[in-house]
């Protein structure tokens, strides 16, 4: 079985700021991993994933994450962010096999003030 | 439509009664699932099902909860004798699912329940 932590709950900062939201992962074999954006209100809209080869991946709305094997992450950046990126962030992972659930981690709120 | 379809989008039930959430998947999706978000909380894996595959139900909370996928298309996630802390936003997703698990999973603007 595969497990997600995301390590904040919660993110404030301010418009223009860098940001990292963490995420963790465990499992016993090879995984694919996810990153989703909850708007307030809305269904979940996938950010970007990580399925092979470099291990930086970009996304969309300016994210990119970045696969770190030995340390079992994946989190989240962005180099300046918008008041529009106020959002619910959620990690995810799945194994590299046929028929795998998609696991989610408890979500980070991204608070962007002016 | 173009994506994963769920209604209704808002339902308020009393506490006891049963309901009915529906979802169409986006056209040739083989895989749809149904997870559970509750308020501040994450998404909770429910059911999955894949093609002609005996459905992972592993995540279903208690036996008042259900699911069906008819035609291997539309499904239908049920639950009886509803209780307030099933109030939580249901939402339904789909995926192509071909080979490995690296597809990505569409999800639906979900099914907003309240139990009153």
């Amino acid at each position: 079985a595969q497990s997600v932590t995301q390590l904040d709950s919660q993110v404030p900062v301010f418009e223009e700021a860098p940001v990292e939201l963490r995420c963790n992962y465990s499992s016993s074999v090879s995984v694919y991993l996810f990153w989703y954006v909850q708007y307030p209100n809305q269904g979940l809209q996938l950010l970007l994933k990580y399925l092979s080869g470099s291990t930086l991946v970009k996304g969309i709305n300016g994210f990119e994450a970045e696969f770190n094997k030995s340390q079992t992450s994946f989190h989240l950046r962005k180099p300046s962010v918008h008041i529009s990126d106020t959002a619910e962030y959620f990690c995810a992972v799945r194994q590299e096999t046929s028929g795998s659930r998609l696991t989610f981690g408890e979500g980070t709120q991204l608070t962007v003030n002016p | 439509g173009a994506g994963v379809s769920q209604s209704p989008s808002n339902k308020v039930t009393e506490k006891g009664k049963d309901v009915e959430l529906r979802c169409d998947p986006i056209s040739g999706h083989t895989a749809l699932y149904w997870y559970r978000q509750s308020l501040g909380q994450g998404l909770e894996f429910l059911i999955y099902f894949q093609g002609n595959s005996a459905p992972d139900k592993s995540g279903l909370p208690s036996d008042r909860f259900s699911a069906e996928r008819t035609g291997g298309s539309v499904s239908t996630l049920t639950i009886q004798r509803t209780q307030q802390e099933d109030s939580a936003v249901y939402l339904c997703a789909s995926s192509p699912d071909r080979g490995l698990s690296g597809n990505t999973i569409y999800f639906g603007e979900g099914s907003w329940l309240t139990v009153v």
